[in-house]
């Protein structure tokens, strides 16, 4: 089946630590995102990508930087990880023809001590 | 930017009941009005989105109403199951965007 994989699925860093999570895709779709997932805040999207080079902030960009290497590819980076980065993050993919139609990754807890 | 907010932040029903979620956003030009359906411990899914073209859309037990003018959307749930059990989540874009905008989510529990 054609699906939106992210690794890693589980993550514990340290305060100052640089870390990198990754997002691939088999659908085929020209648009991705990263969305962070916070109890009681629901989705918020900190970066999107509308093709391999096209990069656009989100609202919540600060601390974060992403890289779309292909296509299906697009990793999310934390240069110096915080304790309040520790969320439940999302990749998503849609293509061009129903933009709005997100589909998403399974997730990756990310827990910053 | 888009600002949506969404209540009730929690709904429990009797099966066999309805359940309506309400959302109101911030953002005139915004046209375009998704929901997600997200069990615990999975990934958010698209359950039904409508445009603002149109006022209501149906989808076997769930449906959509929108009123543009007072710029809110509901999510209706008839003859609840279990499985309907889950935190819903609402969202707000433009359609030259698509940068969706969420509301904060409704965890609903559907008592057998």
């Amino acid at each position: 089946d054609a699906d939106v994989t992210q690794t890693p699925r589980n993550r514990i860093t340290k305060t100052g630590k640089r870390i990198m999570l990754e997002c691939s895709q088999t659908k085929g779709h020209d648009r991705m995102y990263w969305y962070r997932q916070d109890p009681g805040l629901g989705l918020r999207l900190i970066y999107y990508s509308f093709d391999v080079k096209d990069i656009n902030k989100g609202e919540i960009s600060d601390g974060y930087s992403v890289s779309r290497q292909a296509q299906a590819k697009f990793s999310l980076s934390l240069e110096s990880a915080i304790p309040n980065q520790t969320a439940l993050y999302f990749c998503a993919t849609s293509d061009s023809l129903t933009p709005g139609r997100l589909f998403f990754g399974s997730g990756t807890q990310l827990s910053v001590l | 930017g888009e600002n949506v907010e969404q209540h009730p932040s929690t709904l429990s029903v009797q099966e066999g009941d309805s359940a309506v979620i309400k959302c109101t956003y911030s953002d005139s030009a915004s046209n375009y009005f998704p929901w997600y359906k997200q069990e615990l411990g999975k990934r958010p899914q698209l359950i039904i989105d409508i445009r603002s073209n149109v006022g209501e859309k149906k989808d076997q037990r769930i449906a959509v109403t929108l009123n543009k003018t007072a710029k809110h959307f509901s999510l209706h749930i008839t003859e609840t199951q279990p499985e309907d059990s889950a935190v819903y989540f609402c969202a707000a874009s433009r359609t030259n965007d698509y940068k969706l905008s969420f509301g904060a989510g409704t965890t609903v529990t559907v008592r057998a």
